[in-house]
C-alpha cells in the first residue's frame, strides 16, 4: 500500500522569505511523486512532479522540489513567497504512471502574509 | 495545454432527483479518467477510476448503482448522482491522464462541481 504525509495542515511565512510545505511517502516500488495547488473552489492545478532524473524538479509559478530517497521525502519549496501562493497544496503519489490511481496527502494550507 | 473542465460548476437539486455532472478533457485524449470527492477542508477521496470503453472500478464503499459513471469517448466522461440526498452533497472533482504523448504520467484535474442537495 502507498500512503502520504503532510505533517503539517498549515504553514504561515511572510511575503518575501522562503517557504517550505513538507511531504513525506511510503511506496514499494519508485515513487512518481506530485505536487498540486488548490485555490478555494477550484480543482487541483499541476505544480510539479518527480519520475525520473534529477532529484531537483522545477515547476510552475518559481516552485521546486527536491526528491530524497533515503527520506522518502519531496518537499515544496519557493525562495520567495507571493500573498498570491496562499492556497491549499496537496503531494500525492504513485508507482506507476498516470493510468494507476494517485494517493493525497491531506493537504497543507498555506498561507503567506504581508 | 492540458486543461480539464467539468459542467456545471455548480448545481442545487432537491432530494430525491438525479444530477450529471460531465468532464472533459479539452486538448488531449484521455484514456483514463478518474472522479473524486472532496468534503470541506479535507483532502480527495477516489471514488471511481474510468478507461474510455470499460466499465468503471469503483473504490471499496462507493455505491456504483448511486454514482454512475460513463467514459463513452476519449475526451468525455459523465458522473451521475442518482436519487441525490443531503448527504451526497460535496465538491466532486475529476481528473484525466493520457497514456503516452506529452500529457503522460500527470493527471490533470478539472475546476470542479459542486453539489448542493436540499
Amino acid at each position: 500500500a502507498q500512503s502520504v504525509a503532510q505533517p503539517e495542515d498549515q504553514v504561515n511565512v511572510a511575503e518575501g522569505n522562503p517557504l517550505t510545505v513538507k511531504c513525506t511517502y511510503s511506496v514499494s516500488g519508485n515513487p512518481y511523486l506530485f505536487w498540486y495547488v488548490q485555490y478555494p473552489n477550484r480543482g487541483l492545478q499541476f505544480l510539479l512532479k518527480y519520475i525520473t532524473g534529477d532529484n531537483l524538479v522545477k515547476g510552475s509559478y518559481g516552485f521546486e522540489a527536491e526528491f530524497n530517497k533515503s527520506q522518502t521525502s519531496f518537499h515544496l519549496k519557493k525562495p520567495s513567497a507571493l500573498v498570491s501562493d496562499s492556497a491549499l497544496y496537496f503531494c500525492a503519489v504513485t508507482i506507476n504512471n498516470a493510468g494507476n490511481m494517485l494517493t493525497f496527502g491531506g493537504g497543507t494550507r498555506l498561507m503567506v502574509k504581508p | 495545454g492540458a486543461v480539464v473542465s467539468q459542467h456545471p460548476s455548480r448545481v442545487i437539486c432537491k432530494s430525491g432527483t438525479s444530477v450529471k455532472i460531465e468532464c472533459r478533457s479539452l486538448d488531449f485524449q484521455a484514456t483514463t479518467m478518474f472522479w473524486y470527492r472532496q468534503f470541506p477542508k479535507q483532502s480527495l477521496m477516489l471514488m471511481a477510476t474510468s478507461n474510455e470503453g470499460s466499465k468503471a472500478t469503483y473504490e471499496q464503499g462507493v455505491e456504483k448503482d448511486k454514482f454512475l459513471i460513463n467514459h463513452a469517448s476519449l475526451t468525455l466522461s459523465t458522473l451521475t448522482v442518482t436519487s441525490a440526498h443531503p448527504e451526497d452533497s460535496s465538491f466532486y472533482i475529476c481528473s484525466a491522464s493520457s497514456a503516452g504523448g506529452a500529457f503522460e504520467e500527470t493527471q490533470y484535474f478539472g475546476p470542479g462541481t459542486r453539489l448542493l442537495v436540499l
